[in-house]
């Protein structure tokens, strides 16, 4: 079946702008969880959503980002004010209900996003 | 909050030896630890994980340990493969509503033919 989709694969954009990334879960997975991928770094956690409970924010760096799961399915990572550390690989991933809490287990392939 | 440790971050090893890496982690609570494998501009990958109790894990040529006590543990890969250069990464996950996973910074195995 189908995996984790993001898009875009790539975004290019000026410092200043405002950019959106976008996941798409595997269908009936109800934990949703982006994190992100500095070139020769780890990942590094920025959110997790889980059902319909609030989501964990506690890795979001600054308020210039926030997320949004609309309808327990597609999720939104909104980056206001783009700077140029912001660069990075953005990555999504998903797991289905009962799975470990805090475990992502299918990622996708990210959004590569480069700030000029 | 928890501080994961990977060395080394990179690792050369002959086809067909054994390459391990190793990862500390700082909070006690952690009783979660999987590994992923991450081929050259694929997505991660999860491979094997292990909980806090149990000592050790082996599926194929792969193997975890664990050590509480020490607060450490390893990836083992036994007979390796050129398929098997990748960037590994550790993680930990803290027990108790920290829903989410901290990773180590990777480790990238070369196989050499």
């Amino acid at each position: 079946g189908a995996g984790v989709s993001q898009s875009p694969s790539n975004k290019v954009t000026e410092k200043g702008k405002d950019v959106e990334l976008r996941c798409d879960p595997i269908s009936g997975h109800t934990a949703l969880y982006w994190y992100r991928q500095s070139l020769g770094q780890g990942l590094e956690f920025l959110i997790y959503f889980q059902g319909n409970s609030a989501p964990d924010k506690s890795g979001l760096p600054s308020d210039r980002f926030s997320a949004e799961r609309t309808g327990g399915s597609v999720s939104t990572l909104t980056i206001q004010r783009t700077q140029q550390e912001d660069s990075a690989v953005y990555l999504c991933a998903s797991s289905p209900q009962g799975s470990d809490r805090g475990l992502p287990r299918h990622f996708g392939d990210g959004t590569r996003l480069s700030i000029l | 909050g928890e501080n994961v440790e990977q060395h080394p971050s990179t690792l050369s090893v002959q086809e067909g030896d054994s390459a391990v890496i190793k990862c500390t982690y700082s909070d006690s609570a952690s009783n979660y630890f999987p590994w992923y494998k991450q081929e050259l501009g694929k997505r991660p990958q999860l491979i094997i994980d292990i909980r806090s109790n149990v000592g050790e894990k082996k599926d194929q040529r792969i193997a975890v340990t664990l050590n509480k006590t020490a607060k450490h543990f390893s990836l083992h890969i036994t007979e390796t493969q050129p398929e098997d250069s990748a960037v590994y990464f550790c993680a930990a996950r803290t027990h108790f509503g920290n829903e989410k996973l901290t990773f180590g910074t990777g480790t990238r195995l070369t196989i050499i033919p």
